[in-house]
């Protein structure tokens, strides 16, 4: 398996922009998850799905953030608008479950999205 | 709410030395732990997860214990090698399924 995919790699906005950041799962993967990271805050949970459902978005900063997962192997992350500190560092990582056991609940990281507003 | 904290920030040991990372939590009511490493530009990638009602999980040179009365668990390096040069988190699964990461410690492994 390529492991978990993200793109793009790199996004450079105007503030006010709308962002769009993508992420595949691992096929079979049933929980997908978003992070962020900053210098100032270190890495932080903003939502995650179970098999395409939202379960948890209260890290979720504002309404401007929104996640979608329309199918088991696709969701987005969007920003709407964008403000410069929304500039950061956004992963997305899956597991097979969070009550598989022993290496089932391993989270496995893409290479992440740095984000720059401007 | 949990709080995760990793001591040292930053820590340089010359290659061959055995090391210890330190994480300590706030509350002892987690699922369980992981140790992840993290280099440069990229993503984290696990290393070891402990059940809560582990003790201890092993891989290669790196050993992993938990104590969760005391809210503390080590991740152990054997044989530092500059290739571990790297940051290294440590993350809890709380309850309701919230995660908490500490904010890392930097390891320099020098040759």
């Amino acid at each position: 398996d390529a492991g978990v995919i993200q793109s793009p790699r790199h996004e450079v906005t105007e503030m006010g922009q709308e962002v769009t950041l993508r992420c595949k799962p691992i096929s079979g993967h049933d929980y997908l998850f978003w992070y962020r990271q900053t210098m100032m805050r270190g890495l932080e949970l903003l939502i995650y799905f179970n098999n395409n459902v939202p379960i948890d978005d209260s890290g979720m900063p504002e309404d401007r953030f929104s996640a979608k997962m329309p199918n088991a192997s696709f969701s987005t992350l969007k920003i709407q608008p964008s403000e410069p500190r929304d500039s950061a560092v956004y992963f997305c990582a899956s597991s097979l479950g969070l009550l598989a056991g022993g290496r089932g609940e391993t989270q496995y990281f893409g290479p992440g999205t740095r984000l720059l507003v401007l | 709410k949990q709080e995760v904290t990793q001591i040292p920030a930053a820590l340089s040991v010359p290659e061959g030395e055995n090391l210890v990372l330190n994480c300590s939590f706030t509350d002892s009511a987690i699922y369980n732990l992981q140790w992840f490493r993290q280099d440069p530009g990229k993503g984290l990638t696990s290393l070891l997860l402990i059940q809560s009602s582990q003790r201890e999980q092993t891989s290669g040179r790196l050993n992993a214990s938990l104590d969760k009365s005391s809210g503390r668990s080590t991740l152990y390096i054997a044989a530092s090698q500059p290739g571990d040069s790297a940051t290294y988190l440590c993350a809890v699964r709380g309850n309701f399924n919230k995660f908490y990461f500490g904010s890392g410690t930097k390891l320099n492994v020098k040759p």
